[in-house]
């Protein structure tokens, strides 16, 4: 079954406000997440990824910040914008053997208001 | 930089028949990736290749499934025959080589409808 699911499937935010979208993963071996953005008719876009060794990196206007003793991350986005309107999903490197797949979670809609 | 190139983009179908989708990745990459995608949900990786080698096919429907990539560049996905259930888009993905990143880069995919 899946090992990375979010918590809410829609978020509904006011332009300008900041967005975070939350995650959990099962696997307490698990140590290498991603997130990706799909816009509609697109497909999934790399946003940003956290290492096990880290609890939180920061891109340009994004934020994930990883709690390990909670098998919890989360994706903050700074000043929203109705750009940033798409399906947000976490996903995690599956290791088995020297092989490793990425594995989706669910997604969670963003919902920019103007 | 040209990105993962899909077709056909739509394609629709009736039940037993056949269908075939195509991927050229990004120049380069070792690595290529068949998802699926059913409306509403994550995508579901298919079928995974390293170079012309399959590295993973655990969740390929093999008796209707298949999946090729011939000298180690382009790939085709076939379905025969289609069930109502294969409705979905099939994204097709590449990357340098996967160990080290899980930054895949992603076609916009093959949208399947199945009557």
């Amino acid at each position: 079954g899946e090992s990375v699911g979010l918590h809410l499937p829609t978020l509904s935010v006011q332009e300008g406000d900041n967005s975070i979208i939350n995650c959990a993963y099962s696997n307490s071996a698990s140590d290498y997440f991603i997130w990706y953005k799909q816009e509609s008719g697109k497909g999934p876009q790399f946003i940003i990824d956290i290492r096990s060794n880290m609890d939180k990196r920061q891109g340009q206007r994004v934020t994930v910040l990883l709690n390990k003793t909670v098998k919890h991350l989360s994706l903050q986005i700074a000043a929203t914008q109705p750009g940033d309107s798409a399906v947000y999903f976490c996903a995690e490197i599956s290791y088995s053997g020297n092989t490793g797949k990425l594995i989706f979670g669910q997604g969670t809609t963003l919902q920019v208001k103007p | 930089e040209a990105g993962v190139a899909q077709s056909p983009r739509y394609k629709i179908i009736e039940k037993r028949q056949s269908v075939a989708f195509w991927c050229n990745p990004i120049s380069g990459h070792a690595t290529l990736y068949w998802y699926q995608q059913i409306l509403g949900q994550g995508p579901k990786l298919l079928i995974q290749f390293q170079n012309n080698g399959v590295v993973d096919d655990s969740q390929l429907p093999k008796d209707r499934f298949s999946a090729e990539r011939l000298k180690g560049v382009d790939s085709t996905l076939k379905i025969q025959p289609a069930k109502l259930e294969d409705s979905a888009v099939y994204l097709c993905a590449s990357s340098w080589e996967f160990m080290n990143t899980g930054e895949l880069f992603f076609g916009e995919g093959s949208r399947l409808t199945v009557l």
